[in-house]
C-alpha cells in the first residue's frame, strides 16, 4: 500500500518490559514524526526526523524512550522498562518535508497497553 | 483552495494585547488540533477540540462545527507566547491536515 504503516497494531505488555514499535513511512517522504495520544488527550509530539539531520528529540518524555530511523526510511520507537503511564496510541506520520505547510500522513497507530 | 486555512499568516503585537488566530477548514473532521511550534522546532499540542470551547491558562480555543471555523485566543499576551501556531484537522483515519501556521511575535 502507499500509506504509512505501523506494527504491531496492538501490543499488550507487562510493566518493566521493553517494547519496540515500527513505522514504515510513505516512500519519498523525508520527514517522519512520532506522536502519542493518551485516552481523551491531544496529540503529544515525541520526536521527528528530517532527512539526515539530527532528530529533534525535545518531546521524548524520559530517557526510557528512544527512536532511530535507518537509511532515512523505517523508524523504530523503543520504550524501555515500560510503565503504566506509557499506555497510549503511538502514531507515526510522514510528510514530504517538515513544517506546517506540508500535510502529514498518519499511520493507523499502535495501541500500547502496559499492565 | 487549501483544505485548512489560517489567518493571519503573520501577527505582531505588543505585550498585553488580546490575540486571535483563525482557522477555517473545508473537510469533514473528527477533531481539530491547535499546536504551538517554537523556533527550535518542537511541537506542543495545545488543544484538541471536537465541539465547543476549551480554556487552559491564558489560552482559549473555540470551534463552530456548522461554520467549520475555529479560533485560538491568547489573553494578556507575553513575549514568551511568540511562536508559530498551527491549526490541524484530523479525520477518522488519523490523517492530519495542517494549516500553514501563524507566526506570532509579541514585543515587550
Amino acid at each position: 500500500g502507499a500509506g504509512v504503516s505501523q506494527s504491531p497494531s496492538n501490543k499488550v505488555t507487562e510493566k518493566g518490559k521493553d517494547v519496540e514499535l515500527r513505522c514504515d513511512p510513505i516512500s519519498g517522504h523525508t520527514a517522519l514524526y512520532w506522536y502519542r495520544q493518551s485516552l481523551g488527550q491531544g496529540l503529544e509530539f515525541l520526536i521527528y526526523f528530517q532527512g539526515n539531520s539530527a532528530p529533534d528529540k525535545s518531546g521524548l518524555p524520559s530517557d526510557r524512550f528512544s527512536a532511530e530511523r535507518t537509511g532515512g526510511s523505517v523508524s523504530t520507537l523503543t520504550i524501555q522498562r515500560t510503565q503504566q503511564e506509557d499506555s497510549a496510541v503511538y502514531l507515526c506520520a510522514s510528510s514530504f518535508s517538515s513544517g506546517g505547510a506540508y500535510t502529514q500522513y498518519f499511520g493507523p497507530g499502535t495501541r500500547l497497553t502496559v499492565l | 483552495k487549501n483544505e485548512v486555512e489560517q489567518s493571519p499568516q503573520n501577527l505582531t503585537a505588543q505585550e498585553g494585547e488580546f490575540i486571535t488566530i483563525n482557522c477555517s477548514y473545508s473537510v469533514g473532521i473528527s477533531a481539530l488540533h491547535w499546536l504551538q511550534q517554537h523556533p527550535g522546532g518542537g511541537i506542543v499540542s495545545l488543544f484538541m477540540l471536537s465541539s465547543g470551547k476549551k480554556k487552559h491558562g491564558r489560552l482559549i480555543a473555540t470551534i463552530n462545527i456548522q461554520e467549520k471555523h475555529s479560533s485560538l485566543h491568547i489573553t494578556a499576551s507575553h513575549p514568551r507566547d511568540s511562536a508559530v501556531y498551527i491549526c490541524a484537522v484530523g479525520d477518522s483515519n488519523y490523517q492530519l491536515i495542517w494549516g500553514a501556521g501563524t507566526k506570532l511575535i509579541i514585543k515587550p
